[in-house]
């Protein structure tokens, strides 16, 4: 099936630093997705990513849409404790329902 | 102000036993999905549907059945439960397809932990 490499698999940072996961595929994405769960949590959505090339900003979080539409990138600025979660990225080719999802980035932050 | 609720939130069962997971939205939304959480291996979509009385199949199918008799409801069934259904269970829906251009999320529940023994 289709399938996103998301990395890395976990980070673990100090408080203040910044932060950059990706996301990439060998198939071509219409839309890409960025959700953080929190332990015991379902995800919740962060940012989302329509055209090739577009780069958009949630408070201390930013994206892009790569432009190949194979990749997509999640920077964090400035990182603090409430940054702990796991990041998902997922992609959306067009049809119905299915929204591929990477396996995750696991963040650690020390204080 | 609920958006998605799922019941129950932890159960275990035996293997072989059947049960089914209620979702329920309070947002009119059109779409509602099933996904599983595996360690490692992010969401896959099991099911979903595009309005009341619609299903379809997503990636991980097989060992579930679904129903949406009513909007705000979207029910995943289990007939025979077997320990590689043990998972944690999310649900979502979202007002518009994921790929559409209208800023529309998808919602999810906060999940159902399984255990099949």
């Amino acid at each position: 099936g289709q399938q996103l490499n998301q990395s890395p698999q976990s980070m673990f940072i100090q408080e203040g630093e910044d932060v950059s996961m990706n996301c990439t595929s060998s198939s071509i994405f219409n839309t890409w997705l960025w959700y953080k769960q929190d332990p015991g949590e379902g995800p919740v959505l962060l940012i989302a990513l329509y055209k090739a090339g577009e780069l958009t900003s949630n408070g201390r979080l930013t994206a892009q849409f790569g432009t190949t539409r194979k990749d997509s990138f999640l920077n964090i600025s400035a990182s603090i404790p409430s940054d702990v979660g796991i990041y998902f990225c997922a992609g959306f080719r067009g049809s119905q329902g299915n929204l591929i999802f990477g396996k995750g980035t696991k963040l650690s932050v020390k204080p | 102000n609920a958006g998605v609720t799922q019941t129950p939130k932890f159960r275990v069962l035996k293997t072989g036993q059947s049960m089914t997971l209620l979702c329920a939205q309070d947002m009119n939304h059109e779409y509602m999905y099933w996904y599983r959480q595996d360690p490692g291996m992010g969401l896959r979509l099991i099911h979903y549907s595009v309005g009341e009385g619609t299903t379809a199949k997503g990636e991980v199918p097989d060992g579930y059945n679904v129903s949406r008799l009513k909007k705000q409801n979207f029910l995943l069934g289990l007939e025979s439960a077997a320990p590689s259904q043990t998972s944690v269970y999310f649900c979502a829906s979202s007002s518009r397809p994921p790929g559409t251009v209208s800023n529309q999320p998808q919602h999810f529940g906060d999940g159902t932990r399984l255990s099949i023994l």
